[in-house]
């Protein structure tokens, strides 16, 4: 049982340089998300997808872009990695309805330096 | 503004020593109360849903009930095994997002 799959678990970048955080799910799960995870805030929402060629911004979207490539996968990518962007991003996938539990990967640890 | 509050944010317990965890929330329109749990470099793991108040849910060691305010991880004689941080999140109707809490880091001593 896979679940969802993030890759890769780890990375260090420099400032300004970019990457593609890829994430995919074997539930037939309609709907994927993508958090960040920072000490003493909790999970804060970047971006979500809805279903399948669809994607809005969540509670910080800033500095980030998304891609539903299809049903099973979601990528987040980081045009010009900034400091602030040093996190532990997490994807999320979820069935149908919306208050159906979200499944979780196990990360990936960025850091920018 | 929707806000989701849990406390203590550190427990630590001797095995057997039952607690409860609280997660207090204010959301617009509760569509669901969610509770996670964490191990050190792992995501989130699913433990329950609860929907309306009164509601309660068991697994194993862990019971979880449901106010119209707040949502409480009762942990009855627990393990060592049983440490790790919970979270709990609401879903909110108005927002259509689920918002996290800061979590409980909960430690079980042998």
């Amino acid at each position: 049982n896979a679940g969802v799959t993030q890759t890769p678990k780890f990375q260090v970048l420099k400032t300004g340089q970019s990457m593609t955080l890829q994430c995919a799910q074997d539930m037939n799960h309609n709907s994927m998300y993508w958090y960040r995870q920072d000490p003493g805030m909790g999970l804060r929402l970047i971006y979500y997808s809805a279903s399948e060629g669809t994607t809005d911004k969540g509670e910080v979207p800033n500095g980030y872009n998304v891609s539903r490539l299809n049903k099973r996968e979601f990528s987040l990518r980081l045009e010009s990695a900034a400091p602030s962007q040093t996190s532990v991003y997490f994807c999320a996938s979820s069935g149908q309805a919306r208050t159906e539990p979200q499944h979780f990967g196990d990360g990936t640890r960025l850091s920018i330096l | 503004e929707d806000q989701v509050t849990q406390s203590p944010e550190a427990l630590r317990l001797q095995e057997g020593e039952s607690s409860s965890l609280n997660c207090s929330y204010t959301v617009s329109g509760l569509r669901g109360l969610f509770w996670y749990r964490q191990d050190p470099g792992k995501g989130p793991e699913f433990l329950f849903t609860l929907y309306s108040a009164g509601e309660e849910k068991e697994k194993e060691r862990l019971k979880a009930t449901l106010t119209k305010k707040e949502s409480f991880l009762h942990i009855t004689a627990p393990k060592p095994e049983d440490s790790a941080t919970y979270l709990c999140a609401a879903h909110s109707g108005g927002a259509q997002k689920l918002v996290f809490g800061q979590g409980t880091r909960l430690t079980i001593n042998p």
